[in-house]
C-alpha cells in the first residue's frame, strides 16, 4: 500500500458543527501533517506529528485540534469554523522527520465547505 | 533561509510543443528539490525529485528536472505536452535542520491549447 487516504472528500458543515477528518496510511512512515489549501494557492502546513507526538503547530486556531491515535492514523477534529475556514485539507506523511530525501505522499484531500 | 521562487504563474503550451517550467531556490545548506503536480480538486502527486545523487533527474510522465547549483535552478521540463498534463505544478526545497519542512513555491498553471 502506497496511499494516504482521506476521508471524506468532501464535507459540508455548518458553524456549529463538530466534525473530523481522517487521513490514513500504512507505509510505516512516521512523520505526519496536515495542510491547509485555498484556490490557486500552495499548500500551508497546519501541523506535523513526529513518532505520533505533535512536534509543529503553525499558531493554528484552536477551532482545529489534531490527534494521532496511532502510527498510521491521523485525525483532524474540527468545531466552530468559520466560513474563512473553506477550503482544501490535505494530509500528507514521510518516512521519517527528519529524512529529506523521499519526498511526502499526499492524500487526495478532503474538500471542506463552511456554511 | 529557505525560499522557492516560481518565476511563471501561469505557462501555455500547445498539444506537442516543449514545456518548460522555471523554478529558483534558495537554501543556505545543500537542498532536496522536488516537483509537484496538481491536477483539479486533487491531492499532490510527487513528479521527481533531487536528493544530491544525478543532477538530471527522470521523473513520471516523461518529465525531467535538472539541478543547477551554480544557478540555484530547478527547472522542469517535458520534449512534448500532452492535454493530461494540464494542471498546477508545485517546486518544493526540503532543507536539514529545519526538520524535512517543504518550502513550497507559489505554483505554475499550466495549460495545453489542443
Amino acid at each position: 500500500d502506497t496511499e494516504v487516504t482521506q476521508t471524506p472528500k468532501h464535507l459540508v458543515m455548518g458553524m456549529t458543527n463538530k466534525k473530523s477528518l481522517k487521513c490514513e496510511q500504512h507505509m510505516g512512515h512516521r512523520a505526519m501533517y496536515w495542510y491547509k489549501q485555498k484556490a490557486k494557492k500552495p499548500p500551508e502546513l497546519m501541523f506535523v506529528y513526529s513518532y505520533e507526538k505533535l512536534s509543529i503547530n503553525e499558531s493554528v486556531p484552536s477551532r482545529f485540534s489534531p490527534e494521532c491515535p496511532n502510527s498510521s492514523l491521523l485525525n483532524l477534529h474540527l468545531h466552530a469554523l468559520q466560513p474563512e475556514d473553506s477550503a482544501l485539507y490535505l494530509c500528507a506523511s514521510s518516512q521519517e522527520p527528519q529524512t529529506r530525501n523521499y519526498g511526502y505522499t499526499f492524500g487526495s484531500g478532503t474538500r471542506l465547505t463552511v456554511v | 533561509a529557505q525560499s522557492v521562487t516560481q518565476l511563471d504563474s501561469h505557462v501555455s503550451v500547445s498539444e506537442g510543443t516543449p514545456v518548460l517550467l522555471r523554478c529558483n531556490y534558495s537554501s543556505s545548506y545543500s537542498p532536496s528539490l522536488f516537483w509537484y503536480v496538481q491536477h483539479p480538486n486533487k491531492g499532490l502527486q510527487l513528479l521527481l525529485k533531487y536528493t544530491s545523487a544525478a543532477t538530471l533527474v527522470k521523473g513520471i510522465n516523461g518529465f525531467e528536472a535538472e539541478f543547477k547549483k551554480s544557478e540555484t535552478s530547478f527547472h522542469l521540463t517535458k520534449p512534448s505536452a500532452h492535454m493530461s498534463d494540464a494542471a498546477e505544478y508545485f517546486c518544493v526545497v526540503s532543507v536539514r535542520g529545519t526538520g524535512n519542512q517543504f518550502y513550497f513555491g507559489t505554483g505554475t498553471s499550466l495549460t495545453v491549447i489542443p
